[in-house]
């Protein structure tokens, strides 16, 4: 039990665009979810927490205007990135989190990979 | 603030060497910790919590709340546990709710 998933699991867009990642818990009701972005070789950069039917709390020096995240149900999560620029190119993953007595694991999704052009 | 420390970017060892991935912790009360792995192209999953005092795939971990330390063992190191090793605790944060933090992770290399 306990999946997460994520779509797509990759994509390429064109700067200036926008492009929605969506994260999906598919046999539990997830509470919180997280977001993260990993670079290549490196750890997980926490991006944002968000909480079902609240507003996102940011990490600082995440800009909120530019990843967008919405958690409008128990079961899904979406990031936006706006007005993509190719710095923002990175693996984006997002992770969910449970209700007690297991609201301090994580499941993570597989990751999607962005590439910006 | 909560910190999660792992000196070693990159462990490297023999099959059937022992094995021992450090982490060490910063958080004011009582934490819960964590490992995860990430094997190549799968996706972060559990591997084992400090409350469950398991052992997975043979690896186990001790919390030393006086080291503030939670270092990941295994006695006879397998190909197979070539992977990245991240350490996580999930500490509460102001307004009640759990920040997990994590590691910048440790990369395993088992050699034939």
């Amino acid at each position: 039990g306990a999946v997460v998933s994520q779509h797509p699991s990759w994509v390429i867009c064109k700067s200036g665009t926008s492009v929605k990642i969506e994260c999906r818990s598919l046999d539990f009701q997830a509470t919180t979810m997280f977001w993260y972005r990993q670079f290549p070789k490196q750890s997980l950069m926490l991006m944002a927490t968000s909480n079902e039917g609240s507003k996102a709390t940011y990490e600082q020096g995440v800009e909120k205007d530019k990843f967008l995240i919405n958690h409008a149900s128990l079961t899904l999560s979406t990031l936006t990135v706006t007005s993509a620029h190719p710095e923002d190119s990175s693996f984006y993953i997002c992770s969910a989190r449970g209700r007690w007595p297991r609201d301090h694991e994580q499941y993570f999704g597989p990751g999607t990979r962005l590439t910006v052009t | 603030a909560q910190r999660v420390t792992q000196p070693e970017k990159l462990l490297s060892v023999f099959k059937g060497a022992p094995v021992e991935l450090k982490c060490n912790y910063s958080y004011s009360g009582s934490p819960e910790l964590f490992w995860y792995v990430q094997y190549s192209r799968q996706r972060l999953q559990l591997l084992l919590r400090h409350i469950s005092r398991e052992s997975i795939k043979g690896f186990t971990a001790d919390l030393n709340k006086g080291e503030t330390s939670f270092h990941l063992k295994k006695p006879f190191a397998q190909e197979e546990d070539s992977a990245m090793y991240y350490c996580a605790l999930s500490g509460r944060v102001e307004g009640g709710s759990y920040i997990p933090t994590f590691g910048r992770g440790t990369s395993l290399i088992v050699h034939p």
